[in-house]
């Protein structure tokens, strides 16, 4: 089983559209959450962290569920500057290392 | 923000030659910096974790002795692939952060360095 599990999509949606992003992770003692964005050969660039309360950021909103291992991203309104691959992030232990998921591929069309 | 410079953005090389991948933090001081590989489609793998003045510590199943990682200054990590094969053929992007920083989540990338091996 992989570490950090994401559907690969890709998710085609219309401009304006609301689209969901799940993540699980394997390991119950992960301490923090991330999601990064990555665009078509480019590193990645943080997107957003995730709190256990839950953190919104303009049309973003990412979720954790520690019970159930898995975290989640909200996009509304989307925008064709969305797409792009979107990897969920987990920092196994508090240190430093970050174990990747393999991303979920967003294509917004007008 | 702080930035991360990755030089060379592409390189082409012949097979068996080595390879040198250069990462440097612009405005900051990084005492720790990452190197990973992605290969298309693929989530990036940690390949080592570099401290500024020691050695690097690899992760299961990277050759240290391939990929030779050095962090002499708290500006300067370099990747030298030795001997490169074309299953070498990657993506090596470094990341870094300060001491400083609290939430380990805010490492800052690179822009990537685009490997092909003939």
């Amino acid at each position: 089983r992989k570490e950090v599990e994401q559907d690969p999509g890709p998710f085609n949606v219309p401009e304006g559209a609301t689209v969901a992003f799940n993540c699980t992770y394997s390991n119950s003692a992960s301490q923090s959450f991330f999601w990064y964005r990555q665009d078509c050969r480019k590193e990645p660039k943080l997107l957003m962290s995730v709190y256990s309360s839950g953190n919104e950021d303009g049309r973003f909103t990412a979720q954790l569920n520690r019970a159930s291992q898995y975290i989640s991203l909200l996009i509304r309104d989307s925008k064709l500057s969305d797409s792009a691959t979107y990897l969920c992030v987990v920092n196994e232990k508090y240190g430093n290392k970050l174990v990747f998921g393999a991303g979920t591929i967003l294509r917004v069309k007008s | 923000g702080a930035v991360v410079s990755q030089h060379p953005s592409w390189v082409i090389c012949k097979s068996g030659t080595s390879v040198k991948i250069e990462c440097r933090s612009l405005d900051f001081q990084a005492t720790t910096m990452f190197w990973y590989r992605q290969f298309p489609k693929q989530s990036l793998m940690l390949m080592a974790t570099s401290n500024e003045g020691s050695k690097a510590t690899y992760e299961q199943g990277v050759e240290k002795d391939k990929f030779l990682i050095n962090h002499a200054s708290l500006t300067l990590s370099t990747l030298t692939v030795t001997s490169a094969h074309p299953e070498d053929s990657s993506f090596y992007i470094c990341s870094a952060r300060t001491s400083g920083r609290a939430l380990v989540g805010e490492l800052f990338f690179g822009e990537g360095s685009r490997l092909t091996v003939l």
